[in-house]
This record gives C-alpha cells, sequence and structure tokens, in this order.
C-alpha cells in the first residue's frame, strides 16, 4: 500500500533563505507527483506536476525534483517570501489514485 | 470553461440529516473523484468515478453514497450524517485516472 511521508510537519524560516520541502513515498510505482499549496481555510492551488518519466519541473521560484527510486521528491522554494507561507502538501498518483501526505507548514518570518 | 464547481461551500448539519454535496465539471473529463481533508491529515479518497455509470469506492467511503448519472455530474450523498463527517470535502477531475486532477474550491460540512 503507497504512503506518503512530508518531513518536518511545520518549518519556519527567515525570509530570503532558499529552502527545501521533503515528500517521501513507499512504493516507487507511481505515474506521476503534484506538489500543492494550501493557504488556511482555502482550497488547493497546484503548483508543479512531475510526470513519472521527468526528473524535475520549474516553476519561478520553485523547482520540484522526483526521485522514483530513492522514492523521494523535493520541493524547492529560491528566495523565499513571505507571502509563501503555507501548507505544502505532496500527493502521488498511484493505482487509480491520489495518495497524499499530511503536509509542511510553511512560515516566513519577515 | 468554469473548470471544477461545487456547492454548497458551507453547510450545517444536525445529526441524522441527509444531505447532497454537489460537484460538476465542464471538461469533459471521464475521472471523477471526492476526497475529505482532516485537520493534520492528508486528503483521504472517498469514492471515485472512471466514466458515466461506473463508480467505486476509495479508502473511506462509509456514510456516503454516490452515483454518475452523467460525465459532468458526482454528488456526493450523506445518508445519516454524523459528527465523525465533520470535514472539508473536495471534488476532482481529470482525464484519465492518473493524469492531473483538477480540485474543485472544497465544501466546508460541520455535522453538530
Amino acid at each position: 500500500k503507497q504512503e506518503v511521508t512530508q518531513i518536518p510537519a511545520a518549518l519556519s524560516v527567515p525570509e530570503g533563505e532558499n529552502l527545501v520541502l521533503n515528500c517521501s513515498f513507499t512504493d516507487s510505482a507511481i505515474y506521476n507527483l503534484q506538489w500543492f499549496r494550501q493557504d488556511p481555510g482555502k482550497g488547493l492551488t497546484s503548483l508543479l506536476l512531475i510526470q513519472s518519466s521527468q526528473r524535475e519541473q520549474t516553476s519561478g521560484r520553485l523547482n520540484a525534483s522526483l526521485d522514483k527510486s530513492s522514492g523521494r521528491s523535493t520541493l524547492y522554494i529560491a528566495a523565499s517570501q513571505p507571502g509563501d507561507s503555507a501548507t505544502y502538501l505532496c500527493a502521488a498518483y498511484s493505482n487509480y489514485q491520489l495518495i497524499w501526505g499530511a503536509g509542511t507548514k510553511l512560515i516566513i518570518k519577515p | 470553461n468554469a473548470g471544477v464547481t461545487q456547492t454548497p461551500k458551507f453547510q450545517v448539519l444536525k445529526t441524522g440529516q441527509s444531505m447532497t454535496l454537489q460537484c460538476a465539471q465542464d471538461m469533459n473529463h471521464e475521472y471523477m473523484s471526492w476526497y475529505r481533508q482532516d485537520p493534520g491529515m492528508g486528503l483521504r479518497l472517498i469514492h471515485y468515478s472512471v466514466g458515466a455509470g461506473i463508480t467505486d469506492q476509495g479508502e473511506v467511503p462509509n456514510g456516503y453514497n454516490v452515483s454518475r448519472s452523467t460525465t459532468e455530474d458526482f454528488p456526493l450523498r450523506l445518508l445519516s450524517a454524523a459528527p465523525s463527517q465533520t470535514s472539508v470535502y473536495f471534488c476532482a477531475s481529470s482525464h484519465g485516472t492518473n493524469n492531473e486532477q483538477f480540485f474543485g474550491p472544497g465544501t466546508r460540512l460541520t455535522v453538530l
């Protein structure tokens, strides 16, 4: 059974720092992996989708990588800003389902 | 395109009441699904459908019913609401089962 884990559950860093969020999955037989952002009380905003044949995707200050062999994905955020404060969720497409991590709550201190 | 729409946005029920959460998409997607999100947890799959007339259970189907009579609509029914069903519910759709899913804005349900 696929399980997705995100560590740490919460992270607080000063504005301007580069940071990495981690996502691990137990079954390497995934189709795609997607990163989302969720603001408090709000819906889901898709950030990046990495297809199983890809190793990384970039959008602006965000870069997501995928290493199926090690069961890991990372989301790199460059030059963090207070507006990046949110919960970041990763989800693995596995066997007709999206399997979700519990998220990392990110706080960027001005 | 409106994408994936959900109604209502908020709902308060009493224990034992029934209701239907509505979900519609205008992208002609075959695959639709319902998730619930509880505090401190990732989303969990309730039910999904790979096309009109076809539905299947996800990880947490108990207490919920679904049907898929058209490609566009995928309602979620709570027959007898329980406090444990207090949650935020998201509907999603995609072309195919393992392609990018598009999410609705969510329904925040409270059962007293």
